[in-house]
C-alpha cells in the first residue's frame, strides 16, 4: 500500500512559467505534509511545508496547496528557473517525525 | 555544522561480503534515520532511531539489515550476507524532534552495489 503517491515521473516547463507538481496520499494521519528537492548525487534538502488543518503555505517563488477532502497536494513554482531542475519528492508526517515518501517526480526546467 | 556525513560515498562489494555504512548525524539532532532508495520502491525508510534508541525497525527488510547507534554522534547500518538486490542508495537522515513539521537533513548517501 503506497501511502504517498506522486504520479508524474517527470514534468517539463519552460523558463518564466508555473511548475505545477503533484502529490496524493491515503493516510489521514498524517499531520504535515513536506516537499524535499534533491539533486543528483546529494540527498534530499527539505522546501516546504504544510500543515494538514492549513490550504495553502507560500515561501517566495513555492506555494504548497492543500485539499483534505481530495487528499491531495500540489507544489507550485513561479516562475520555474533552469535551477529549480532536480527531483521533488512529497512526504508525509505523522507526529512520530517519521516520514513517508512519494516516487518523486523530475522536473526539468528549460531556457 | 558540516550536515550529515556519510561513510563511504560508493561501495562495491561481492555478493556475501559484510558491508558496514557509517553516519554522523548533526550535533544536537535527537533523531536519526536510515533510508533506502531503489527505482522500484522509492525512497523507503528502514529505521529510525530517538536519542540512540531504536524506535521503529518494521522497514528493515530482513534479518541480514541490522543498524545500530552506540552514541549520539554514530550510526551503523549493517548487512551481513549482502545480496546483489541490495544495491541502492543508502541514506541517512536527522533530525531536530518528533513534530510532524520537523525536517529531516540528509546526508549524502551511500551507493551500495553488490556483484
Amino acid at each position: 500500500d503506497q501511502q504517498v503517491k506522486q504520479n508524474s515521473p517527470s514534468l517539463s516547463v519552460q523558463e518564466g512559467r508555473i511548475s505545477i507538481l503533484n502529490c496524493d496520499y491515503t493516510n489521514s494521519m498524517f499531520d504535515y505534509f513536506l516537499w524535499y528537492k534533491k539533486y543528483p548525487a546529494e540527498g534530499p534538502t527539505f522546501l516546504i511545508s504544510i500543515s494538514s488543518i492549513k490550504d495553502k503555505n507560500e515561501d517566495g517563488r513555492f506555494t504548497v496547496f492543500l485539499n483534505k477532502s481530495a487528499k491531495h497536494l500540489s507544489l507550485h513554482i513561479v516562475p520555474s528557473q533552469p535551477g529549480d531542475s532536480a527531483v521533488y519528492f512529497c512526504a508525509g508526517n505523522t507526529n512520530a517525525g517519521k516520514s513517508t515518501f512519494g516516487d518523486g517526480t523530475t522536473l526539468t526546467v528549460k531556457p | 555544522d558540516a550536515g550529515v556525513i556519510q561513510s563511504p560515498r560508493h561501495e562495491v562489494t561481492e555478493m556475501g561480503q559484510e558491508v558496514t555504512l557509517r553516519c554522523k548525524p548533526i550535533s544536537g539532532h535527537d533523531y536519526l534515520f536510515w533510508y533506502r532508495q531503489t527505482m522500484m520502491r522509492g525512497l523507503e525508510l528502514l529505521i529510525y532511531f530517538n536519542n540512540n534508541v531504536p524506535i521503529d525497525d518494521s522497514g528493515m527488510p530482513e534479518d541480514r539489515f541490522s543498524a545500530k547507534m552506540p552514541n549520539a554522534s554514530f550510526s551503523t547500518l549493517k548487512i551481513q550476507p549482502s545480496e546483489p538486490r541490495d544495491s541502492a542508495v543508502y541514506f541517512c537522515a536527522s533530525s531536530l524532534g518528533p513534530e510532524g513539521n520537523t525536517e529531516a537533513f540528509f546526508g549524502q548517501g551511500t551507493r551500495l552495489t553488490v556483484v
